[in-house]
């Protein structure tokens, strides 16, 4: 089983939609988790932290819930340019990250 | 803009080659990492530095040998590599370790191919 999982998708969601996605995580002392937004052909960039009580950012909310070891992001008013690829990271101890294998969201018109 | 920078963008190389990915970052974080990452895959953690000493190495081949001169600065040499070592990697840093809230940024990547 994988540390961090989550669907591949792509999940196509109409422009203006909303799209609510999952990760899993095995380690129950992760202690960090963040959503990163991967372009084609780009570099991971730090979409947002995830907090205990859940948060938001514009259009994102993500949430964590320990209990069942799964974080999850919502994105309200999909825009074209939302289409991409979303990696959930998880930190345990130590100097070290865990992603996912990623999530492929296609907006479309 | 990241600020991180790494150099070159692109990057072929023959199987006897020897060259070096070169990283830099200027906001004053102290872990500097490398990650590999293949096409429709996540990155894969291969070296981390914590206070320009090497802390982890993820068993990486010793074709990939890691330098990090200061603080702002990280190099990865390369030789005698494998077509299967082609790959996008992707320097970052953070904050000293990675308490609770502290995550890491990346660079642009360095595309490398090997021939």
């Amino acid at each position: 089983r994988k540390e961090v999982e989550q669907d591949p998708g792509p999940f196509n969601v109409p422009e203006g939609a909303t799209v609510a996605f999952n990760c899993t995580y095995s380690n129950s002392a992760s202690q960090s988790f963040f959503w990163y937004r991967q372009d084609c052909r780009k570099e991971p960039k730090l979409l947002m932290s995830v907090y205990s009580s859940g948060n938001e950012d514009g259009r994102f909310t993500a949430q964590l819930n320990r209990a069942s070891q799964y974080i999850s992001l919502l994105i309200r008013d999909s825009k074209l340019s939302d289409s991409a690829t979303y990696l959930c990271v998880c930190k345990a101890a130590g100097n070290k990250l865990t992603f996912g294998g990623g999530t492929r969201v296609l907006v479309k018109p | 803009d990241t600020e991180v920078t790494q150099t070159p963008k692109h990057l072929v190389m023959g199987m006897t080659n020897k060259k070096s990915l070169k990283c830099e970052q200027h906001m004053g974080h102290r872990a500097m990492y490398w990650y590999k990452q293949k096409a429709k895959k996540p990155p894969e953690l291969m070296f981390v530095y914590s206070y320009e000493k090497l802390s982890i190495n993820e068993s990486v081949p010793s074709r990939f040998s890691p330098e990090c001169p200061n603080s702002s600065l990280l190099n990865l040499h390369l030789h005698a590599l494998q077509p299967e070592d082609s790959a996008l990697y992707l320097c970052a840093s953070s904050q000293k370790d990675l308490g609770t809230g502290n995550t890491i940024y990346f660079g642009e990547g360095s595309w490398l191919t090997v021939v």
